[in-house]
C-alpha cells in the first residue's frame, strides 16, 4: 500500500548547525508534498511545500528538496535554533480530495 | 491571522458514550478534514468533506463516526459509541482548495 516514512526517528543537532530531515515516499503518482512542524501538544504547522514539477524550493531558513527518481524528500533547516525543536512530518497528497498521508515523524532536538 | 479553532481542547468520556468534537474552519475555506493522532504516532487521515458531503474516508472512519456541517461555520465529528482505542488527538483541518491544509490545535479525547 502507499506509505510515507522517515529514515530517522530522532535527530539531535547543536544550535547553529544545519539540520537535514529525510523522508521516503512510495506513491510515485503523488504530486504535492508538505513539511509540517508539530510542537508538543499542538497541531501540525505548515513549514514549506513543493510540487512534483520542482526539485527544490526555499523558504526562510528552510529548503525542501524533492528527488522523484528515488522518491525522496528532505527538509533542510539552516542555523538551527532551539525554537526549531519539534517533531517534523512529511506529508504526501494523494488523489484530488486534499487527503494528506503523513510519515512517522522525526523528532528534532536542538542542543544549546 | 485566520485559524482553525477546535473545542473542547480535552474531553474525558466513558467507553460507549457519544462524543462530539467541534471545529470552526477558516471562513473562506471549502475543504474540511478530520485527522487523528494516537499518542507518539503519526497523524492519520479520517475523512474529507466538500460541498456538504464526504469526499473520501479512511478505513478508520467506520459506522461509529460521522461528520456534519450543521451551519455555515461549524464542522463536527461525532463518535457514536466510543471505544478505548478511540483515545487520541483529533485534528480538524481546512483548505481553500486542495492545497495547503491548516490544522487546528486539536481535541484530546480520553476514553476510560
Amino acid at each position: 500500500g502507499e506509505s510515507v516514512g522517515l529514515h530517522l526517528p530522532t535527530l539531535s543537532v547543536q544550535e547553529g548547525d544545519n539540520s537535514i530531515i529525510n523522508c521516503a515516499y512510495s506513491n510515485s503518482a503523488s504530486d504535492y508534498f508538505i513539511w509540517y512542524k508539530q510542537e508538543s501538544g499542538k497541531g501540525p504547522q505548515f513549514i514549506i511545500d513543493i510540487r512534483s514539477n520542482m526539485d527544490k524550493r526555499q523558504g526562510q531558513r528552510v529548503t525542501v528538496l524533492l528527488n522523484k527518481t528515488v522518491k525522496h524528500l528532505s527538509l533542510q533547516i539552516a542555523a538551527t535554533q532551539p525554537g526549531d525543536s519539534a517533531v517534523y512530518f512529511c506529508a504526501e497528497k494523494g488523489g484530488n480530495t486534499g487527503k494528506l498521508i503523513f510519515g512517522q515523524g522525526t523528532t528534532l532536538q536542538v542542543k544549546p | 491571522e485566520p485559524e482553525v479553532t477546535q473545542t473542547p481542547s480535552h474531553q474525558v468520556t466513558q467507553m460507549g458514550q457519544e462524543v462530539i468534537l467541534r471545529c470552526v474552519p477558516i471562513s473562506n475555506h471549502l475543504y474540511f478534514y478530520w485527522y487523528r493522532q494516537i499518542l507518539g504516532q503519526k497523524v492519520e487521515f479520517l475523512v474529507s468533506f466538500y460541498n456538504n458531503e464526504i469526499s473520501e474516508k479512511s478505513e478508520i472512519f467506520d459506522d461509529q463516526f460521522s461528520v456534519e456541517r450543521p451551519d455555515g461555520s461549524n464542522f463536527t465529528l461525532k463518535i457514536r459509541s466510543t471505544k478505548l482505542e478511540d483515545s487520541a488527538m483529533y485534528f480538524c483541518a481546512s483548505s481553500e482548495q486542495t492545497g495547503e491544509l491548516f490544522f487546528g490545535e486539536g481535541s484530546r479525547l480520553t476514553v476510560l
